[in-house]
């Protein structure tokens, strides 16, 4: 059972557009909701991260938007550039004393077209 | 990536046979973390590691299994390779365990099994 649904799978976007790539989770204990960015030949890094006590956090041109009652959180890439092309998972994760544990959705490859 | 070494890159094995996956890291993190990325699934954790010789399993252990005998090095070993074990091994580091200081992703190990 997928706890982190990511959607959609690829994505085309034009130069100068908005890219939206959208995640659900089920675990409501979670608690910390990062975004990766992982480009060919890498592996992932971490892109921006939001907790749930705020609904948005805006880094340049990549913002996250939360929505606790839904269970759901979204990236927002503005003015999409061609080195945006890669590929981008959501992740949540709760705190444990044990350590925390990163859950991952299944991944966005988004490409953008000059 | 600088941080975290992974060995070898790329490596094709025949069904049936061990395999060993290495993974370096020059940055002192307590955890290590070993996923397996495959298309529509994301990145799932194998196994991970606390510390020298604390080790448990992930959500996808089936079949593998890891040692750490030094802080430095994190070993994934296949006991009898399958072609459902066909991935892209990912090797991550957590300086405390807590997800909000982001994970350190290696560049990764392709691995074919035919």
């Amino acid at each position: 059972q997928q706890q982190v649904k990511q959607s959609p799978q690829s994505l085309i976007v034009q130069k100068g557009g908005i890219s939206i790539i959208n995640c659900a989770y089920e675990n409501t204990a979670f608690d910390y909701f990062p975004w990766y960015q992982q480009f060919p030949g890498k592996g992932p890094a971490l892109l921006i991260a939001i907790r749930p006590d705020v609904s948005e956090k805006k880094e340049g041109r990549f913002t996250i938007s939360f929505n606790k009652s839904a269970k759901q959180f979204s990236l927002h890439i503005m003015d999409s550039q061609p080195g945006d092309s890669a590929t981008y998972f959501c992740a949540a994760s709760e705190t444990r004393n044990a350590g925390n544990m990163l859950t991952f959705g299944g991944g966005t490859r988004l490409m953008v077209k000059p | 990536d600088a941080g975290i070494t992974q060995s070898p890159r790329h490596k094709v094995t025949e069904t049936g046979t061990p395999v060993t996956l290495r993974c370096h890291q020059t940055e002192n993190h307590r955890y290590m973390y070993w996923y397996r990325q495959d298309p529509g699934h994301g990145l799932r954790l194998i196994h991970y590691s606390y510390g020298v010789k604390d080790t448990d399993k992930g959500e996808v252990s089936d079949g593998y299994s890891v040692s750490r005998s030094k802080t430095e090095d994190f070993l994934l070993t296949l006991e009898s390779a399958t072609s459902s074990q066909t991935s892209v091994y990912f090797c991550a580091t957590s300086k405390n365990g807590q997800t909000r200081d982001g994970y350190t992703f290696g560049s990764g190990t392709r691995l074919t099994v035919v």
